[in-house]
């Protein structure tokens, strides 16, 4: 079965980094993308971007961008997260998800989600 | 970037009524639009996508519908479960933007 699996909680001081990962099981993982999106305390979803495990090519939004970096390891189906210069806003519940798409390449969404990855950013 | 606006920001609707959600674009998005579902401390979960499609193994109560700008998300005859969150996120440009979220409670 599909499962993504998150590394466990951290905690920052601010202006370090955090690395998250997410070990992917139960499919190919260069067949599918994969989305982070997190979510700070009581507020909505905010998606960060999504990296193509088959070609590393990525895409960031527009807010995170000059301080995220997505990679992936084909080796061992892990996607990792790397945030930089962290702030107290940045304390949030991570997630990875498997993006899937059709032949023709059209978005189907975010089909199976890790389990978060709780971030706490405080000194 | 595209902004997506959730309305209401709270629905109350009693068990086994229907519950409608709707979703707005700031601009032309076509159908590329899904629904999540979150529940308290869980990761969401996809509803629908393309708008209209639903996800494997999603209920039939569940359904979508609009293209454009419009977009409407119907939970028909409502279960204790489906009392939790809903987000909407475009994917026809990037960023691939969220809703606020609608938050659908027992009447």
């Amino acid at each position: 079965q599909v499962q993504l699996v998150q590394s466990g909680a951290e905690v920052k001081k601010p202006g370090a980094s955090v690395k998250v990962s997410c070990k992917a099981s139960g499919y190919t993982f260069t067949s599918y993308g994969i989305t982070w999106v997190r979510q700070a305390p009581g507020q909505g979803l905010e998606w960060m971007g999504c990296i193509s495990p088959l070609n590393g090519n990525t895409n960031y939004g527009q807010k995170l961008q000059h301080r995220v970096t997505m990679t992936t390891d084909t080796s061992t189906s892990t996607a990792y997260m790397e945030l930089r210069s962290l702030r107290s806003d940045d304390t949030a519940v991570y997630y990875c998800a498997r993006d899937q798409y059709n032949s023709r390449w059209a978005y189907l969404g975010a089909d199976y989600w890790g389990q978060g990855t709780l971030v706490t950013v405080s000194s | 970037e595209i902004v997506m606006t959730q309305s209401p920001a709270t629905l109350s609707v009693s068990p086994g009524e229907r519950a409608t959600l709707s979703c707005r674009a700031s601009q032309n998005i076509n159908s590329n639009l899904g629904w999540y579902q979150q529940k308290p401390g869980q990761a969401p979960r996809l509803l629908i996508y393309g708008a209209s499609t639903r996800a494997t193994g999603i209920p039939a109560r569940f359904s979508g519908s609009g293209s454009g700008t419009e977009f409407t998300l119907t939970i028909s005859n409502l279960q204790s479960e489906d009392f939790t969150l809903y987000y909407c996120q475009q994917s026809n440009d990037w960023p691939r933007t969220f809703g606020q979220g609608t938050k659908v409670e027992i009447k």
